[in-house]
């Protein structure tokens, strides 16, 4: 399995705030996802990409700008936060087959 | 609009039962399914279902694509407090691995 790992784990910040969360993994594998969970929702889609010069929109990506620094990099930023990106983010790898590996996860609360 | 819809959104049941979770989809391209166990905070890949393996068993644990009804099911037998999760249901629509998750079903194991 892919190692990913995500930091901060936690973060608290207030509306208008710029915030950075950031994902790095281990396994060489190309493809990364950025994702949010709110409860009953399931996961979304925020941006997904392929390599670093391959930056893609998903479902819900107003609000959110993404970096692919190295292959091993993928960060989400939040330029001016609001309340309701209060949400769970998760970062995901993939390999060429169909499935995503999921990395901790990142809990953002914004007042 | 595509769509992934999970039923029941939670259930309780006790240790030795057998588990049935739905999962129906309506995607304008299908290639996959997957389902994922939730239980503190990433979600764990499960399975993989596609046109070409409609059944895979591991363990307890079970399921089966039924590619004319647009569903798959997840079995889990003689359950365990282990059980205990948020399972997710997802359909990889592209070659670019964009995943369209269900909400989840909460599956709660008493002893």
């Amino acid at each position: 399995d892919a190692d990913v790992t995500q930091t901060p784990r936690n973060r608290i910040t207030k509306t208008g705030k710029r915030i950075m969360l950031e994902c790095s993994q281990t396994k060489g594998h190309d493809r990364m996802y950025w994702y949010r969970q709110d409860p009953g929702l399931g996961l979304r889609l925020i941006y997904y990409s392929f390599d670093v010069k391959d930056i893609n929109k998903g479902e819900i990506s107003d609000g959110y700008s993404v970096s692919r620094q190295a292959q091993a990099k993928f960060s989400l930023s939040l330029e001016s936060a609001i309340p309701n990106q209060t949400a769970l983010y998760f970062c995901a790898t993939r390999t060429q087959g169909d499935e995503q590996f999921f990395g901790p996860g990142t809990r953002l609360t914004v007042l | 609009e595509d769509k992934v819809v999970q039923s029941p959104l939670s259930l309780v049941v006790h240790e030795g039962d057998t588990v049935t979770l739905n999962c129906s989809y309506e995607v304008t391209n299908f290639r996959s399914l997957l389902w994922y166990k939730q239980e503190k905070k990433a979600p764990t890949f499960l399975f993989m279902l596609t046109s070409s393996g409609i059944e895979k068993k591991s363990g307890r644990l079970s399921s089966i694509l039924d590619k004319k009804e647009l569903s798959s099911i997840l079995n889990i037998t003689a359950t365990q407090t282990g059980d205990s999760a948020i399972y997710l249901c997802a359909v990889c629509k592209d070659s670019w691995g964009k995943l369209q998750f269900g909400a989840g079903t909460q599956v709660v194991v008493t002893p």
